[in-house]
């Protein structure tokens, strides 16, 4: 079965380390996103592409990054964490023009 | 700008309670609404959608129907159960757009 794979699905790390979170989808969707969960925001959306080579920011995308090499991966780096970037963070992917979105099962990100 | 305004949470009810949640939304044009559920540690997951005024969408004994004239879409159950426990967000979507845009989640406890 198609899915979507986040991986760590928690992390630890200290102010100031670069972090790379990784998201891996077999649903081969052009569209990828990534969102931050948190208490009172709901989800706000940082970064999205919409193909290979394909990069947007979104509400929140200060202080992160991605990049689109290939159709089934959309990482997102941190480039110097902050204690205001602990969050959980969701990714999701879906069709162009799709129905619906298809979310990842969430990284518990706390910097320290 | 577009957002989505969900009722304030915690909600807390009996088992076979009816159960109420309100969402109102400002878009411009035609959005499609979506209501999206997370079970405890896990992602998001789609629980109903519609895509034009007037249509209900409805799945697992969940409805909402999108009322243009009051811009909402309220998520209703007849008889809540134990296992219907979880956070639900309210979404909207653009008209040509890919993005999610979601309400701030509301987080639903129901009791034996």
């Amino acid at each position: 079965d198609a899915e979507i794979t986040q991986s760590p699905r928690h992390k630890i790390t200290e102010t100031g380390r670069q972090v790379t979170l990784a998201c891996h989808q077999t649903w081969n969707h052009n569209n990828m996103f990534w969102y931050r969960q948190d208490l009172g925001h709901g989800l706000r959306l940082i970064h999205y592409s919409y193909g290979v080579q394909d990069t947007n920011k979104g509400e929140v995308s200060d202080g992160y990054s991605v990049s689109r090499s290939n159709t089934e991966d959309l990482p997102l780096t941190l480039e110097s964490a902050a204690s205001s970037q602990t969050s959980v963070y969701f990714c999701a992917s879906s069709e162009s023009n799709g129905p619906e979105a298809f979310f990842g099962q969430g990284t518990r990100l706390t910097v320290v | 700008g577009n957002s989505v305004t969900q009722m304030e949470g915690p909600v807390t009810l009996s088992e076979e309670a009816f159960l109420t949640i309100n969402c109102t939304y400002t878009a411009t044009g035609y959005p499609s609404l979506f209501w999206y559920v997370q079970y405890p540690g896990e992602g998001l997951q789609l629980l109903l959608k519609a895509t034009k005024a007037d249509d209900k969408g409805s799945n697992k004994g969940f409805e909402a129907t999108y009322r243009k004239e009051t811009t909402s879409f309220h998520l209703e159950k007849g008889s809540v159960q134990v296992s219907d426990s979880a956070v639900y967000f309210c979404a909207l979507r653009l008209q040509g757009a890919q993005k999610l845009v979601f309400g701030q989640g509301t987080r639903l406890t129901i009791n034996p």
